[in-house]
């Protein structure tokens, strides 16, 4: 079954907005949180990423929320540009499972208009 | 440049035929990996390979086989067993286990 849940499905924003995405997870093992961009026909690419001995990771317009008691974390876009259009993928691992692969929420469709 | 190398991009496929993806990467990373896309499913692991000469079965192995003769390379058979095969696959490698994922472009495979 999925091990992470991520929602919503599809996003839209307007340009200078903010948007936001949301995953939770139940495996308390996990220890690792990346988020993926994908654009269309491509390979997805990290974009940011957090440890759970941290709340709030910042690298530019992207932040990545951490809440380790409720068990969810979320990525926040500020300023959103239409080439920030692109899916997005949440994700986690830990050490004791799978070689440490990672397992990835459904992806949200996130469309920047102008 | 260093990267991950996938083909073929496209690949169609009559059912019954085996077909096999390459994946070879110059990044000289420890583990590979094979995950599957399908729409609104996100990516599910296949297989991976932390090390030559060993590999481990994901979460949908069934239908699906491949092997690790080579640090630089990790093939994908799917198999005339996969029952529903067509999809986008993906290879991805990293330094060490738990360290961020490089992916390839994909490979897309349709069974007609």
């Amino acid at each position: 079954q999925q091990q992470v849940k991520q929602s919503p499905q599809s996003l839209i924003v307007q340009k200078g907005g903010i948007s936001i995405i949301n995953c939770a997870y139940e495996n308390t093992a996990f220890d690792y949180f990346p988020w993926y961009q994908q654009f269309p026909g491509k390979g997805p690419a990290l974009l940011i990423a957090i440890r759970p001995d941290v709340s709030e990771k910042k690298e530019g317009r992207f932040t990545i929320s951490f809440n380790k008691s409720a068990k969810q974390f979320s990525l926040h876009i500020m300023d959103s540009q239409p080439g920030d259009s692109a899916t997005y993928f949440c994700a986690a691992s830990d050490k004791s499972t799978s070689g440490y692969a990672l397992n990835f929420g459904k992806g949200t469709s996130l469309l920047v208009t102008p | 440049d260093g990267g991950i190398t996938q083909s073929p991009k496209y690949l169609f496929r009559k059912e019954g035929q085996n077909v096999t993806l390459s994946c070879e990467q110059n990044l000289n990373h420890d583990a590979m990996y094979w995950y599957r896309q399908d729409p609104g499913q996100g990516l599910r692991l296949i297989y991976y390979s932390q090390i030559v000469n060993d590999f481990q079965k994901g979460d949908i192995a069934e239908g699906y086989s491949v092997s690790r003769e080579k640090k630089e390379s990790f093939p994908l058979t799917v198999t005339s067993a996969q029952k529903n095969p067509t999809a986008f696959y993906l290879c991805a490698s990293s330094m060490f286990e738990g360290g961020e994922l490089f992916f390839g472009e994909g490979s897309r495979l349709t069974v007609l």
